[in-house]
């Protein structure tokens, strides 16, 4: 079946490092892919996203590129800042607008 | 808009008990999930509603767990008895139900089995 592998955290970094976040899928057909995050006490919420190959999903300076020859779909982060520090998980659209996570990373950026 | 409610947002109870979770999903939206999420662990479906008809419940362990979302609006979830390994943030989405439409998730609901 469909499924969302991503790496393992957590993620240590300080402020302004680069930062990547692996993800990469298994499915039938062409499944739109996401990252979610959540924030300490917050619910999930939607980063960014992209339906098709080669497209590029970019939010609040996270970027993810629909890599359909590698079924990857990586998160990066040019500088990120301490308020960035959360978990991000990695999701695609099964049948029915059903969403499959992967199993989340835990960002901690310090000052 | 107003977002997706849940209630409670904690809950405790000891093993065999029941328990029900309560969601408002966001207003004119015709899809409703359910996921439970174990701690360390992404969230996993447990039902989709599309209106008041229920889409996927493959994962739903229908022995224990109930769900309904009469009227097609709100929906309760229904533990029976609850074992430990219940024990979970259930989250409640919701998405208009079009194409590739993101889900709304609300903010959860903590179950403890004790």
């Amino acid at each position: 079946g469909d499924s969302v592998t991503q790496m393992e955290g957590p993620v240590t970094l300080s402020e302004e490092a680069f930062l990547t976040i692996n993800c990469t899928y298994t499915a039938t057909g062409y499944p739109s892919l996401f990252w979610y995050v959540q924030y300490p006490g917050e619910g999930l919420q939607l980063l960014l996203k992209a339906t098709k190959a080669d497209d590029k999903g970019s939010n609040k300076g996270f970027e993810a590129t629909y890599r359909k020859e590698t079924t990857s779909f990586h998160l990066e982060k040019g500088s990120v800042q301490v308020s960035d520090s959360a978990v991000y998980f990695c999701a695609l659209s099964g049948g029915y607008n059903k969403l499959i996570f992967g199993a989340g990373t835990r960002l901690a950026v310090h000052p | 808009e107003a977002g997706v409610a849940q209630s409670p947002r904690y809950k405790i109870i000891e093993k065999r008990q029941s328990v029900a979770f309560w969601c408002n999903p966001i207003s004119g939206h015709a899809t409703l999930y359910w996921y439970q999420q174990i701690l360390g662990q992404g969230p996993k479906l447990l039902i989709q509603f599309q209106n008041n008809g229920v889409v996927d419940d493959s994962q739903l362990p229908k022995d224990r767990f109930s769900a309904e979302r009469l009227k097609g609006v709100d929906s309760t979830l229904k533990i029976q008895p609850a074992k430990l390994e219940d024990s979970a943030v259930y989250l409640c989405a919701s998405s208009p139900g079009q194409g590739s439409s993101p889900l709304h998730f609300g903010n959860g609901t903590r179950l403890t089995v004790t």
